[in-house]
Formats: structure tokens, C-alpha cells, sequence
């Protein structure tokens, strides 16, 4: 087990509504990423945050967006939900270590937009 | 955006035989290229990272090596065990980003 959790495991939301995903990173890691991962895809990079900053950003439109707590957990916000929403969200924590360092992932929030 | 690229997408083999996938992505600005391994509703865990042309890792039956000057890595499994049953993704790492695979699901049959 990696120590990060993500809450809750699967929820059910209709275009238009706001999703907020939780994640809490394991202990000592002052780093959170978040990934979506679509039907058939691999993990795509949505944002980094590092000390409460966001720190690097993916190809995903501003109505993606997110906080990281002095804890160091996070959320990720999505607004005007789409149907392409529809996905696994997985959190994962890391220390700053640069290239070599590796993700600690949470096994994933199932988002299923209708 | 980067293009990484995993092969074969799936591969059923049987108890006991030993098989090997393929991950490409870019040859120019190298830093890191990690393995993970991500069985059915749990999370990715870390395999590998290698970060030098040339490098070889292994844990156990698995192992994998890593080419930077043609831009692909290979994992190995030898004697595969139902265990060994899940998707193994591959990520490209500029640092700050993480660019993966779509992976490859292997399902070992007993």
C-alpha cells in the first residue's frame, strides 16, 4: 500500500454539475499530481502542485483546477461537467527528487458523468 | 505533447513461459523512464527507473533495460506467474511531467 487516499471511490454526476476529488498524500511528500485516465488511454497529466503552488499544468482547459492544503492533500475541482469527463482521476504523491523520483499513486476516484 | 508508446497492447501467455513488452517514446531530451505495474483495483506501483542509456534493472523474475540513443525499454518476465497478471505501464519523465503509456495488460494463464 502506498499510503494515499482518494475519496470518494466512485461517484455518478450529470453535465453541467461541479465534482470535487480528495486526495491525501503519504507522509512526508510535499508533491501531488493528478492524472486522468480515459477509456482505453493511459494516465494524462492534468496538474502538479508543490508547497500549495501549482507547479506545471497539462493540456486541460481552466474549468479543471486545483488546491493543495498546508497537509499537503489536495483537490481536484472540475466545473461544467462534460461527458468526456467520464473517467478514473488518480492522485499520486512524490517528494521533489527530479527526474528519478518516483509516484506514489491512490487507486483512483471513478468519475461517470451523464 | 509527447508520444509514448506501449506494445503489444495485451498478451495472454501461460504459466511458466517467459515474455517480454516494449515501450518507445522520444530519443532527444532524455531524463527518466519509469515502469509500473498496476494490478486490477489497486494502485500503480513503481518497478523501475532508469535514467542512463544502457541501464538494466531487475527484481526477481523481472527485469528490463533501457536504450536512450533509439528511445525504447523492454520488460522481461521470466517463468511468468498467474501473480504476474496485470497492466505495466511505461512514463516518460521531463522533470516536472510524467508522459505514459497506454500499457500493456498481460494475463498469465494457469
Amino acid at each position: 500500500e502506498t499510503g494515499v487516499t482518494q475519496s470518494p471511490t466512485h461517484l455518478i454526476k450529470t453535465r453541467g454539475q461541479q465534482v470535487t476529488l480528495r486526495c491525501s498524500s503519504q507522509s512526508g511528500h510535499n508533491t501531488v499530481s493528478w492524472y486522468q485516465q480515459a477509456l482505453g488511454q493511459g494516465p494524462q497529466f492534468i496538474f502538479q502542485y508543490y508547497r500549495e503552488e501549482e507547479n506545471g499544468r497539462g493540456n486541460f482547459p481552466p474549468r479543471f483546477s486545483g488546491l493543495q492544503f498546508p497537509n499537503y492533500s489536495s483537490e481536484l475541482n472540475v466545473n461544467a461537467l462534460e461527458l468526456d469527463d467520464s473517467a478514473l482521476y488518480l492522485c499520486a504523491s512524490s517528494l521533489p527528487q527530479g527526474p528519478a523520483g518516483e509516484l506514489f499513486f491512490g487507486e483512483g476516484s471513478r468519475l461517470t458523468v451523464l | 505533447i509527447l508520444n509514448v508508446e506501449q506494445s503489444p497492447q495485451s498478451l495472454h501467455v501461460q504459466e511458466g513461459d517467459s515474455t517480454n513488452f516494449t515501450c518507445s517514446f522520444p530519443s532527444s531530451n532524455f531524463y527518466a523512464l519509469h515502469w509500473y505495474r498496476w494490478e486490477t483495483a489497486k494502485s500503480p506501483e513503481a518497478l523501475f527507473v532508469m535514467t542512463l542509456n544502457g541501464d538494466e534493472k531487475k527484481k526477481g523474475r523481472i527485469s528490463a533495460t533501457l536504450n536512450t540513443k533509439e528511445g525504447y525499454s523492454y520488460l522481461y518476465i521470466k517463468g511468468s506467474q498467474p501473480e504476474d497478471s496485470a497492466t505495466y505501464l511505461c512514463a516518460y519523465n521531463t522533470g516536472n511531467q510524467f508522459y505514459f503509456g497506454t500499457g500493456t495488460s498481460l494475463t498469465v494463464i494457469p
